[in-house]
C-alpha cells in the first residue's frame, strides 16, 4: 500500500506570494491532517479534513486554509507569505471515523520564504 | 483545547543505559496517547501508543506508562542503541474533538 504522498517536496517563495501544497492520503483513509513543524515549536496542528469537511482547526491565522476533495486528496494554501512561514509542512492521514486513530505522516513539504 | 507538555527537550544517554521522556496533558477526557520517532530528515513514525484503558504497554525495548489521575505518560527506552538517536514526540487525543496534539519533542542523543 502506498504511503502518504506530499508534493512538492521543496519550494522557495518570496514574501507576499501564496503557496499551495498537496497531499494524497493512504488509500482508503478519509481523514487528512496538516501540521507545521519548526525547530522551536515542534509539530503544530493546522487543520483536519474528513469527507471534504473541515472537522478541526488549530490556532493559525486565516492566511492558512485547506480543502479536501472527494477522493480524499487534500491541499493547503498559505496566502501573503511571511518569513515566519518557513517550515516543514507535514500531512498525515488516518481512517478517521472514530477517535484515537493512528495517523501516518508523509515526508513533508519544505517551504522557505525569502 | 488539549495542551501537551514534554520534558526534557534534550536528553543525552550513554549507549546501553535507559532513557525516559515524560509528557503531561491537560484534557482529562484524552484517551489516546501515541509516541512518534523522527530521524533526521525523515517523517515522524509511530513507535508505540497507549489507550486510556491500560496503564502500561511494552514492545521489546520500548515501554509506555500512563497515569490518568496525574495526567501524565512516559516513554521508556531500555538498552539504548545508536539507532535510537532521534527526536521523539508524545501526543494526546481527546474524543471531544479528535485532534492529535503533540508535545514539542525531545532530542535524544545516544553517546558511544
Amino acid at each position: 500500500k502506498a504511503g502518504v504522498t506530499q508534493t512538492p517536496r521543496y519550494l522557495i517563495k518570496t514574501r507576499g506570494q501564496q503557496v499551495t501544497l498537496s497531499c494524497s492520503p493512504i488509500s482508503g483513509h478519509r481523514s487528512v491532517s496538516w501540521y507545521q513543524q519548526t525547530p522551536g515549536q515542534g509539530l503544530q496542528f493546522l487543520f483536519e479534513y474528513f469527507s471534504e469537511t473541515q472537522r478541526n482547526k488549530g490556532n493559525f491565522p486565516g492566511r492558512f486554509s485547506g480543502r479536501q476533495f472527494s477522493n480524499s486528496r487534500s491541499e493547503m494554501n498559505v496566502s501573503t507569505l511571511e518569513l515566519g512561514d518557513s517550515a516543514l509542512y507535514l500531512c498525515a492521514s488516518s481512517g478517521g471515523q472514530t477517535s484515537g486513530n493512528t495517523i501516518y505522516f508523509g515526508e513533508g513539504s519544505w517551504l522557505t520564504v525569502v | 483545547g488539549e495542551n501537551v507538555e514534554q520534558h526534557p527537550s534534550t536528553l543525552s544517554v550513554q549507549e546501553g543505559d535507559s532513557a525516559v521522556i515524560k509528557c503531561t496533558y491537560s484534557d482529562s477526557a484524552s484517551n489516546y496517547f501515541p509516541w512518534y520517532k523522527q530521524e533526521l530528515g525523515k517523517r515522524p513514525q509511530l513507535i508505540i501508543d497507549i489507550r486510556s484503558n491500560v496503564g502500561e504497554k511494552k514492545d521489546q525495548r520500548i515501554a509506555v506508562t500512563l497515569n490518568k489521575t496525574a495526567k501524565h505518560f512516559s516513554l521508556h527506552i531500555t538498552e539504548t542503541q545508536p539507532e535510537d538517536s532521534a527526536v521523539y514526540f508524545c501526543a494526546a487525543s481527546s474524543p471531544r474533538d479528535d485532534k492529535i496534539i503533540f508535545g514539542k519533542g525531545t532530542r535524544l542523543h545516544i553517546l558511544p
